[in-house]
């Protein structure tokens, strides 16, 4: 059980690079989510998939499109990346949402230059 | 808007000593409060949410409706707890966390 994995670890971008962030859970979850985390910001949501089929801006989803590709996998795409864009990503996914618990990936730390 | 404040970004304490990493919420509704945990070189995880009111790792949150504070307490710390601590609102029927911008906590030995 691997739970919620992310690809890649880390990425480069040059300014007005495009690229996709993986996201994917075996967890059988019906709610993924993406946030980015920033020094002394904490973290902030992006997107957020509640169920199959379905996606919403969280946010801060200025810059940014989603894509809940099935119910396992939710990619983040940046088409074109900014320094401002600098962060650590983090996918999520839950059973549902309200009180049920979050369960994080690793996280992609991405710089754009 | 749903806000969440955690006032202290460092947090040091010797081993053995009480802990306590303060959380307050902005909120109309009936809130749903978490704290989330990050030690180094791993993922984020769950520590307690208030619903369960459980104890974990020796630590304990009591909602504080009249206060709006979701404060996290250890009575004594250890130096395994070193970590970020996130505080987080939701609420029932929301897909959308409201996370604080968290407290890097510091165990002395």
């Amino acid at each position: 059980n691997a739970g919620v994995t992310q690809t890649p670890k880390f990425q480069v971008l040059k300014t007005g690079q495009s690229m996709t962030l993986q996201c994917a859970q075996d967890m059988n979850h019906n709610s993924m989510y993406w946030y980015r985390q920033d020094p002394g910001m904490g973290l902030r949501l992006i997107y957020y998939s509640a169920s199959e089929g379905t996606t919403d801006k969280g946010e801060v989803p200025n810059g940014y499109n989603v894509s809940r590709l099935n119910k396992r996998e939710f990619s983040l795409r940046l088409e074109s990346a900014a320094p401002s864009q600098t962060s650590v990503y983090f996918c999520a996914s839950s059973e549902s949402g309200g009180t049920y618990e979050q369960y994080f990936g690793p996280g992609t730390r991405l710089t754009v230059t | 808007a749903q806000r969440v404040t955690q006032p202290e970004k460092l947090l040091s304490v010797f081993k053995g000593a009480p802990v306590e990493l303060k959380c307050n919420y902005s909120y109309s509704g009936s809130p749903e409060l978490f704290w989330y945990v990050q030690y180094s070189r791993q993922r984020l995880q769950l520590l307690l949410r208030h619903i369960s009111r459980e104890s974990i790792k020796g630590f304990t949150a009591d909602l504080n409706k009249g206060e709006t504070s979701f404060h996290l307490k250890k009575p004594f710390a250890q130096e395994e707890d070193s970590a970020m601590y996130y505080c987080a609102l939701g609420r029932a029927g929301s897909y959308q966390l409201t996370f604080g911008k968290g407290t890097k906590l510091s165990v002395i030995p």
